[in-house]
Order: C-alpha cells, then sequence, then structure tokens
C-alpha cells in the first residue's frame, strides 16, 4: 500500500456517460497529479493541484475536469465519454514539488 | 508529448546479469526520476537525480545523467527475476511553471529469466 488510495479501481462504462474518480494523497502530502496511461499515448499528465488550487495543467480535454477539496482528496470527472477515453488513470502525491511522487494504484476505466 | 525517449524499448536478460536502461530527453531540467511499473499497477519511484549531480546510487540501482547529451541511464545489477517490469524515465522541466510536472518516457519493459 503506497499510501495513496484511488477508487474505483475498475470502472466500465457506457459511451457518453459521465464518471467520477477519486484520490485520496498520502497523508503530510499537499500535491496531488493526475495521469492518464493509455498502450498509444503512454503516461500522459494531466492536471496539478496544490493545495486546493490548480498550478498545472497538461493534455487534459474539456470534457474532463478536477478539483482538489479542502481536505486534500481530489476528484476527476470524465465526461460524455469517448471509446478512445478507455486508458489507466493514476494519482499521484507529494509533499510539493522537486522530488519524487508516490502513487496510488490507478483506477482502469473501460468505455464501451 | 514524450518528453524522454527510451532505449531500448524491451530488454531480455537471465537473472545475475546486469541491465542498463538508457533516457534521452529533450529540454533542460531540475531532475530526473526512474520510476517501476509492475504488470498494470501504479509506479514505484526508484531514484531521483538532481541536474547538478552526475552519478547517484540506491541498492542496487545506479543512475547516471549527463546533462550536456540530455541523457541518463539506469543500471540494475545483479538482477533478480522479480525486477521483472516496465521501467520508466521521468523529467521536471526547469522554469518556474512546471511545479514538479514529469514528462514519462515511453519505458523499458526488462524481462529478467529465472
Amino acid at each position: 500500500d503506497s499510501g495513496v488510495t484511488q477508487t474505483p479501481k475498475h470502472l466500465i462504462t457506457a459511451t457518453g456517460q459521465r464518471v467520477t474518480l477519486r484520490c485520496s494523497p498520502r497523508s503530510g502530502d499537499l500535491s496531488v497529479y493526475w495521469y492518464q496511461q493509455s498502450l498509444d499515448q503512454g503516461l500522459q499528465f494531466l492536471i496539478q493541484y496544490y493545495n486546493g488550487e490548480e498550478r498545472a495543467k497538461g493534455n487534459i480535454l474539456e470534457r474532463f475536469s478536477a478539483q482538489q477539496f479542502p481536505d486534500l482528496h481530489s476528484e476527476l470527472n470524465l465526461s460524455s465519454l469517448e471509446l478512445g477515453d478507455s486508458a489507466l488513470y493514476f494519482c499521484a502525491s507529494s509533499v510539493s514539488w522537486g522530488g519524487g511522487y508516490t502513487f496510488g494504484s490507478g483506477t482502469r476505466l473501460t468505455v464501451v | 508529448s514524450q518528453q524522454g525517449e527510451e532505449d531500448p524499448q524491451a530488454l531480455s536478460i537471465q537473472e545475475g546479469e546486469n541491465a542498463t536502461m538508457n533516457c534521452s530527453y529533450k529540454t533542460s531540467i531540475n531532475n530526473l526520476q526512474w520510476y517501476r511499473q509492475n504488470s498494470g499497477r501504479g509506479l514505484v519511484h526508484l531514484i531521483l537525480i538532481r541536474s547538478n549531480e552526475r552519478e547517484k546510487h540506491s541498492g542496487r540501482l545506479r543512475v547516471t545523467l549527463d546533462t550536456s547529451k540530455k541523457s541518463s541511464s539506469l543500471l540494475i545489477t545483479a538482477s533478480r527475476a522479480a525486477d521483472t517490469a516496465s521501467y520508466f524515465c521521468a523529467t521536471d522541466a526547469a522554469g518556474g511553471t512546471s511545479y514538479g510536472k514529469l514528462t514519462f518516457g515511453q519505458g523499458t519493459i526488462l524481462t529478467v529469466h529465472p
């Protein structure tokens, strides 16, 4: 157990639907990062939050949004899902930045 | 887009042999990190080397960094079957707006045969 908790572990949903992925960072970590891992694109940075504020944005689609709550857990919302959104979604956390991350075990999203 | 390119894409060795993986990147960096991923699971942080460091060791791992060539290598000595995994390099780009976001390479798949 890395200390970063992601739920659910698996999610199967239909095209056009909306899902929410949840991440609880390791105790004491203020930064949360979201990554998408797919066979064709590899690991792609989506977005970062630090202590509730968005700090960096990557290749995140407009259909996707995220937030970090006062208790520091984060949610990634994916809407109008397409088949190509099927991927592993990872959350990682760190105290701030400039060091290594701790990754969660991921949510495997399958869009059918 | 991927910052790092890793070489080789796949590596197959026998237990006890050394494994060397290489990573090249494009932009100036604050640090470079290596991660391991076992089949479809979360990534595990292995080692971090800062831009002003040239070599770093951690157990059976040795990482080198050549910022003039924008390249790094990861050496795993005396490999074990349990080292079988994908290995990724990741760069933290220099500059005030990176906030520690990492750009990952495509990874090297290492298979260690017992």
